[in-house]
């Protein structure tokens, strides 16, 4: 199966609640990524937490890591319906063993409603 | 500063003709990677440029698929003969060196319809 599998795979909502979505991985990382896409638009990346890292905000955005369970959430705070998208979690591993691509999970698709 | 672009936006084939994408990288940009995903599935890595080279090729699906980054700017994807399930978005990436395993930056993306 895959790395950087998300749950739950749909989200709906409405306009000022709060949005959480979990990713799990497998194998060890330096970092993983969340990435957002808009319907038929490209990638936008949103943050990234670095291994040794356990919390992140950036505005509305709260990220966590766990690595002991391999496992991250993202929490986007009293959504917007400007946040309808797929988002996305990535790892990333070394650049030696893996040439520093990304790992995708099948995404969460994020619907709020006005 | 331009983003990444891709061209072209969106394309509709039918099986067994060629498509040819392409991807032009920020500039300064070494690494450049194509991913695609298909019917609302994973994004899925395709390949890894550093300059003109390939790094990591491990991604492609079949010989169908070829990739290249003449001069080490911009980058094309070939798909000859495009199949059906080779229907799908694909992105293109660039971040730059020295690589820090850290943010890679996508463009918009190409959306293949094989009918």
């Amino acid at each position: 199966s895959q790395q950087g599998e998300e749950d739950p795979q749909a989200l709906s909502i409405q306009e000022g609640e709060n949005a959480t979505m979990n990713c799990s991985y497998k194998t060890s990382i330096n970092n993983l990524q969340w990435y957002r896409q808009n319907s038929g638009r490209g990638l936008v990346h949103l943050i990234l937490i670095r291994s040794n890292e356990r919390e992140k905000h950036s505005g509305r955005l709260r990220v966590t890591l766990d690595t002991s369970k391999k496992s991250s959430s993202l929490l986007i705070t009293a959504s917007r319906a400007a946040d309808t998208a797929s988002y996305f979690c990535a790892t990333a591993r070394g650049i030696y063993n893996q040439g520093g691509k990304l790992i995708f999970g099948q995404g969460t698709e994020l619907s709020v409603k006005p | 500063e331009a983003g990444v672009t891709q061209f072209p936006s969106h394309s509709v084939i039918e099986k067994g003709q060629t498509v040819t994408l392409r991807c032009d990288p920020i500039s300064g940009h070494d690494n450049l990677y194509w991913y695609r995903r298909v019917m609302g599935k994973e994004i899925k890595f395709l390949l890894h440029f550093v300059k003109e080279s390939k790094q990591d090729e491990s991604g492609m699906p079949n010989n169908r698929f070829l990739a290249e980054r003449t001069g080490g700017t911009y980058s094309t994807l070939k798909v000859q003969p495009a199949e059906l399930e080779d229907s799908g978005v694909y992105f293109c990436a660039s971040s730059p060196r020295p690589y820090t395993i850290g943010t890679q930056y996508f463009g918009p993306g190409t959306r293949l319809l094989v009918l």
